[in-house]
């Protein structure tokens, strides 16, 4: 069974421009989050969307959005990059977000670097 | 605001050595804890997860023990191996179901 997929892998954006990430969850899984690892800061909620309403967001500004689609996959969109955006960008997913008992598998994380 | 904390940050140790990692959270109204494991440039793997009215979980040689009350969580490693070396990361499910990271146990199993 394939675990979450996230892409693409590595991006490079120069300092205004967006980004967007991708996810793919585990089959089966209907509620997917975004981390942030910023180097020397640690992981930082981001989003979690739940059956395709954003059910929680993290302390990040606005420019940092999100959706997530009929079958589940999500997407991280950040707009008006800035280098501080510069990090490791995980997604994760479980069964039913309203229940709070279940693990959550990550992914490989997307790294993200604005020059 | 919850706060989780992680002790030593990081452990460097000889292979077959016994060994444990700590964890403290401030807010004891948790759902569960889970601990993680994190190679270099790499996602996170799930190793255990203990729910909030569990006392401890096993899984191979880790073995993971939870005191709510108290806001403690000890992680277990027997018999360390060379391939144990990485990041070990405890996270506590909280109100919204966010998890609050720790800083991470770096640790480093010496053949």
């Amino acid at each position: 069974e394939a675990g979450v997929t996230q892409s693409p892998t590595h991006l490079i954006k120069t300092r205004g421009q967006q980004a967007t990430l991708r996810c793919s969850p585990i089959s089966g899984h209907t509620s997917v989050y975004w981390y942030q690892q910023a180097l020397g800061l640690g992981l930082q909620f981001l989003l979690w969307y739940d059956e395709g309403e954003e059910r929680n967001r993290g302390n990040f500004p606005p420019r940092f959005s999100g959706r997530q689609f009929p079958n589940y996959s999500s997407e991280l969109n950040v707009n008006a990059l800035e280098l501080e955006d510069s990090a490791l960008y995980l997604c994760a997913s479980s069964f039913q977000g309203g229940s709070a008992g279940n693990t959550i598998y990550f992914g490989e994380g997307s790294w993200l670097t604005v020059v | 605001k919850q706060e989780v904390t992680q002790i030593p940050a990081a452990l460097s140790v000889p292979e077959g050595e016994n060994l444990v990692l700590n964890c403290s959270f401030t807010d004891s109204a948790i759902y569960n804890l889970q601990w993680f494991r994190q190679d270099p440039g790499k996602g996170l793997t799930s190793l255990l997860l203990i729910q909030s009215s569990q006392r401890e979980q096993t899984s191979g040689r880790l073995n993971a023990s939870l005191d709510k009350s108290s806001g403690r969580s000890t992680l277990y490693i027997a018999a360390s191996q060379p391939g144990d070396s990485a990041t070990y990361l405890c996270a506590v499910t909280g109100s919204a179901r966010q998890l609050t990271f720790g800083s991470g146990t770096q640790l480093t199993v010496l053949p």
